[in-house]
């Protein structure tokens, strides 16, 4: 099976940068995807890494490092509105179209 | 914004009780996919269709069962409610090793 961890909890100031980190076990790897989820929401997708290297979009970046299992997310110049929890998942197992996600972060903005 | 709804969006229930929630697209994707949310847990897979008619269990399928029909529309059967399957449950369509998945708004069930 597959396993993901990532920190339970971040709190970060307004305007600037943070990096929640996502480390994962798994077999027949693909990629990397990060959602976001507001309180009440459902998950919208962030981004997605298969290949190793920095994929970036907006004030949002995402890394994957294949040979270290491990990959992050990059926000920068956060906003309040970022405020949010964000959860890793991986695509794995051939010809597999499941995600199994991690258990979030909770991201707090504050002034 | 993808073209997904669920229904009903909350429900209670008793246990012992039957309880089936749909999920309905109009993007004509072949994949989709049942998740329950809670917390400390994350989004784990309860089952997923691969086609109309074509099904297969997640990681949490124990006391579920899906149908699929039509291509548009999904349902997920509690075929007797109980408390530990309160929960909020996911609807997602897409996937593939280069998709993304995208979500519906969700169904708040509890189970009493």
């Amino acid at each position: 099976g597959q396993s993901l961890e990532q920190p339970s909890e971040v709190t970060a100031v307004e305007g600037a940068i943070v990096q929640i980190n996502c480390t994962y076990q798994t077999s027949g790897f693909y990629g990397l995807s990060w959602y976001q989820q507001h309180d009440g929401g459902a998950p919208t997708f962030l981004s997605y890494n298969g290949l190793d290297g920095l994929e970036e979009t907006g004030r949002f970046s995402s890394f994957l490092s294949r040979s270290d299992s491990y990959g992050y997310l990059l926000l920068q110049e956060l906003q309040m509105k970022d405020s949010a929890s964000y959860f890793c998942a991986v695509i794995a197992g051939a010809g597999s179209y499941q995600l199994t996600f991690g258990k979030g972060t909770k991201l707090s903005v504050i002034p | 914004d993808a073209g997904i709804t669920q229904s009903p969006r909350h429900k209670v229930t008793e246990t012992g009780t039957p309880v089936t929630l749909r999920c309905h697209q109009t993007e004509n994707h072949r994949y989709m996919y049942w998740y329950r949310q809670d917390p400390g847990h994350g989004l784990r897979l309860i089952h997923y269709s691969y086609g109309v008619k074509d099904t297969d269990k997640g990681e949490v399928s124990d006391g579920y069962s899906v149908s699929r029909s039509k291509t548009e529309d999904f349902l997920l059967t509690l075929e007797s409610a109980t408390s530990s399957q309160t929960s909020v449950y996911f609807c997602a369509i897409g996937g593939g090793y280069q998709e993304t998945q995208y979500f519906g708004p969700g169904t708040r069930l509890l189970v009493l």
